[in-house]
């Protein structure tokens, strides 16, 4: 029972690259989300799926672009890739919404350049 | 934007202590959680609370959700070198099921 897989861990990108960030979970989870972790700004809510099906903006979409591919995938792409997108994105899962937490991926740790 | 407090920003204390931290807002939660994050991996939740008044235990761990319902609090009894990490306070608001708000975090190092 591996929880919430991210890959990659690392990835350097060129500005104006595109990528695609891949999050699987096994838990049978309804409930998926997108964070970014920046130094000293916590945790922001990129895009979340509330369940199979449906996608919704959180605080910080601009740039991004996501897919619920099934229930136990949510993927995160840059479509062009810009410095300020440089951070530790962390992938999580929750049962239905947030009434019993979150659980977190290992996170992919992305530098634009 | 941000909108919880979370202090101090770090803390360096010696084995065997205790800790304090705590988490502020102008605006009421619903649920407050907290979470602890190790170098390289996600964050992991500690302890979830759902009423105001409410002080819950894990372990060596205890919060309580403040009677305003605008912030919480962690302590953290007899210190041990693992509990070196980044604590994040996060609140859920009424109406927003998927949506929590996080502190910018507690940065706690453990001297032995």
């Amino acid at each position: 029972n591996a929880g919430v897989t991210q890959t990659p861990k690392f990835q350097v990108l060129k500005t104006g690259q595109s990528m695609t960030l891949q999050c699987a979970q096994d838990m049978n989870h309804n409930s998926m989300y997108w964070y970014r972790q920046d130094p000293g700004m916590g945790l922001r809510l990129i895009y979340y799926s509330a369940s199979e099906g449906t996608t919704d903006k959180g605080e910080v979409p601009n740039g991004y672009n996501v897919s619920r591919l099934n229930k136990r995938e949510f993927s995160l792409r840059l479509e062009s890739a810009a410095p300020s997108q440089t951070s530790v994105y962390f992938c999580a899962s929750s049962e239905w919404g947030l009434n019993i937490g979150l659980h977190f991926g290992n996170g992919t740790r992305l530098t634009v350049t | 934007g941000q909108q919880l407090n979370q202090s101090p920003q770090s803390m360096f204390i010696q084995e065997g202590e205790d800790v304090s931290m705590n988490c502020t807002s102008s605006s009421i939660f619903n649920t407050w959680l907290w979470y602890k994050q190790d170098p390289g991996e996600g964050p992991v939740l500690l302890i979830a609370l759902y009423k105001a008044g409410e002080l819950t235990s894990n372990g060596r761990l205890t919060a309580q959700f403040g009677i305003t319902r605008k912030d919480s609090f962690l302590n953290i009894s007899a210190s041990i070198p693992s509990d070196v990490g980044i604590y994040f306070c996060a609140g859920q608001k009424g109406g927003s099921n998927y949506k929590l708000t996080f502190g910018k975090g507690t940065l706690l190092t453990v001297n032995p």
